[in-house]
């Protein structure tokens, strides 16, 4: 079975620094591979997937992914965060022929000023 | 495109009721999905539809749970004699075919809370 992991429930960041979340998948096939973001009481946002070709994924919103097979890793980045950026943010992996995904447990990102 | 539409997006209901939760996907989207959230975890897979088809349940939707997408349009999720347990949020997605490039869009929820 596939499956991700986030590590790091909670990241703090400040304004305009770096942000990165990080994730590991399991899999035995090559995995498609998503980020998607949540605001407070609200669904989930899609902000990039990895399918199969270039390894660095642009997504919505500055953020951008890379895909490192080697280290079986789909980190999620941006250059400077936002306070607007503050939310939960999800990695995914489809897990079977039949697309459902499978999610980690989520990062909850907290901009400071 | 008018996005994914659940209703209602907030359900409170005593122990033992029964609820009911629609969803509308985005047109012409044949898959549609149904995922539990709880709080601080990532949603959870509980069924799937291609058109009216169900394909796919979770070990996680006991006998209480029933969903049906009739004329594979709209789809409901009914709970009978909700426990405690099943104070979540409940998540409907749909995409158009199962492809990498058919990526599954989301509707806001509808959050249960039993008392």
């Amino acid at each position: 079975a596939q499956s991700v992991t986030q590590l790091g429930s909670h990241v703090s960041v400040s304004e305009g620094a770096l942000v990165l979340l990080r994730c590991n998948y399991s899999s035995s096939v090559p995995p498609y591979l998503f980020w998607y973001v949540q605001y407070p009481n609200q669904g989930l946002q899609l902000l990039l997937k990895y399918t199969t070709g270039a390894t660095l994924v642009k997504g919505i919103n500055g953020f951008e992914a890379e895909f490192k097979k080697s280290e079986t890793s789909f980190h999620l980045t941006k250059p400077s965060a936002h306070m607007s950026d503050a939310a939960e943010y999800f990695c995914a992996v489809k897990s079977d022929s039949w697309g459902k995904l499978q999610f980690g447990a989520g990062t909850q990102v907290v901009v400071t000023p | 495109d008018t996005g994914v539409s659940q209703n209602p997006r907030h359900k409170i209901t005593k122990r033992g009721q029964n609820v009911t939760f629609r969803c509308d996907p985005i047109s012409e989207h044949n898959r549609l999905y149904w995922y539990r959230q709880t709080l601080g975890q990532g949603p959870e897979f509980l069924t799937y539809f291609q058109n009216e088809a169900q394909l796919e349940k979770s070990r996680l939707l006991s006998d209480r749970f029933s969903a049906e997408r009739p004329k594979g349009s709209f789809s409901t999720l009914e709970i009978q004699r909700t426990e405690q347990g099943d104070s979540a949020m409940y998540l409907c997605a749909s995409s158009f075919g199962d492809g990498p490039n058919q990526p599954q869009h989301f509707g806001d929820g509808t959050r249960l809370s039993i008392l």
